[in-house]
């Protein structure tokens, strides 16, 4: 039972414009949401998160915003960078004295120069 | 900073033998660690959650006998893989918390091949 999704493997997005990468989760005790960047071989790194008290975060360039009520979540690059092209995950935490993160299956994030 | 090493990056081994690796918090006491594995093209799977000198706690269909952690101090949890089979081979990765409820910090993962 898949209790994150990111619905789409891939996606190319040219440099400069905005790329937004979609994460949907059915566990409604998920209360914590963070997204990781991932290159291949390494450990992934986390870049922002976003509690579920929040609807937005914003960390640079980067932006994560929350729907609770369609338990949907999206992570805004802009402007995109070549360096940018990696593998992201989401990941979703309960609070319920548990630090488990349950992770989605990735997009590959391409950024076309 | 908040670093996460882990060692050896990649492990050759044979059908049935043993394979340890370590996970180390270089900058920070870790009051917890997780192991994940990960499938090509599939998502990171927790398989054990490991506090500093208790026993890990294991994920559901993870077996504890096969994948022993043993988490010394607060900078070092090991991972051993016992009578590895070739359905093991996998990239293991583990985690660090600073503390509880905070972000996750990973290491760089290991490349598992047994033969």
């Amino acid at each position: 039972d898949q209790q994150v999704k990111q619905n789409s493997p891939s996606l190319s997005v040219q440099e400069g414009r905005i790329s937004i990468l979609n994460c949907d989760y059915t566990n409604s005790m998920f209360d914590y949401f963070l997204w990781y960047k991932k290159y291949p071989a390494e450990g992934p790194t986390f870049l922002i998160s976003i509690s579920s008290i929040k609807d937005k975060n914003e960390d640079g360039r980067f932006t994560v915003f929350l729907n609770k009520s369609a338990k949907h979540l999206s992570l805004h690059i802009v402007p995109s960078q070549p360096g940018d092209s990696a593998v992201y995950f989401c990941a979703a935490r309960s609070n319920f004295g548990n630090e488990k993160l349950t992770f989605g299956t990735g997009t590959r994030l391409t950024i076309i120069p | 900073g908040a670093v996460v090493s882990q060692h050896p990056s990649w492990v050759i081994c044979k059908s049935g033998t043993s394979v340890k690796i370590e996970c180390r918090s270089l900058d920070f006491q870790a009051t917890t660690m997780f192991w994940y594995r990960q499938f090509p093209k599939q998502s990171l799977m927790l398989m054990a959650t490991s506090n500093e000198g208790s026993k890990a706690t294991y994920e559901q269909g993870v077996e504890k006998d096969k994948f022993l952690i043993n988490h010394a101090s607060l900078t070092l949890s090991t991972l051993t893989v016992t009578s590895a089979h070739p359905e093991d081979s996998s990239f293991y990765i583990c985690s660090a918390s600073k503390e509880k409820g905070r972000e996750q910090y990973f290491g760089p993962g290991t490349r598992l091949t047994v033969t």
